[in-house]
């Protein structure tokens, strides 16, 4: 167990609907990352917060929008759903503060189906 | 800009076989170094880490890889592959920064582990 939760675990949708996943990091990690996992696109970054605060953005669409909380959990919504979003949605956390280097811990992902 | 390349994008191994997952890294400053592993319908899991202390790096169920510079490589390897070990490897790349880190993640590596 990684210490970070994701909900809900699996999610079927129609296109054209909207779905927001959620993501609590381990107790204490400040930074949270999304990231997209598909068959044809691998391992996507999609978006890091910190401390409330976006800090980089990746492949993310406009389609898509995140935020983090001041109790830290991170929300992913997804709107105007296609079939090319189906894919698994991880969250990460990481531990370290600023000039330090740690590893991310990642929650068991989210698994989007858009029928 | 920072980047991972992974040779082979499925390797297959004997069990009780050398196991040795390639991975190649590009970055401007000096980088640290992870390694991953993503057993199915589950999220990543920390393999080993390298930053910047020793060049051979120990990791969880008897992976070990070697940070060489010179070759710009931290390739995986397991003397005797199990069974168990069968699943899809990622290498990854960061930096240090004021917020956190900018992970970069290569397209990974499947590994299957052939009786």
């Amino acid at each position: 167990d990684s210490g970070v939760t994701q909900t809900p675990k699996h999610l079927i949708t129609a296109t054209g609907q909207r779905v927001t996943l959620r993501c609590s990091p381990r107790s204490g990690d400040l930074s949270v990352y999304w990231y997209q996992q598909s068959l044809d696109q691998g391992l996507q970054f999609l978006i890091q917060y910190y401390n409330g605060e976006e800090r980089a953005k990746g492949n993310i669409l406009e389609r898509f929008s995140a935020q983090q909380f001041p109790d830290l959990h991170s929300e992913l919504n997804l709107s105007s759903l296609e079939l090319g979003d189906s894919a698994l949605y991880f969250c990460a956390s990481s531990t370290k503060l600023a000039g330090e280097v740690g590893e991310l811990f990642f929650g068991e992902g989210s698994r989007l189906t858009v029928l | 800009a920072q980047s991972v390349t992974q040779l082979g994008s499925h390797v297959s191994v004997s069990e009780g076989a050398l196991v040795l997952l390639r991975c190649n890294y590009s970055s401007s400053v000096p980088p640290y170094l992870f390694w991953y592993v993503q057993y199915p319908n589950q999220g990543l899991q920390l393999l080993l880490k390298y930053t910047s202390a020793a060049t051979l790096v120990k990791g969880i169920n008897g992976f070990e890889a070697e940070f060489k510079k010179s070759e710009t490589s931290f390739h995986l390897t397991k003397p005797s592959a199990h069974m168990s070990d069968a699943a899809e490897y990622f290498c990854a790349v960061t930096r240090r920064d004021n917020y956190g880190q900018n992970f970069v993640f290569g397209p990974g590596t499947r590994l299957s582990v052939l009786p």
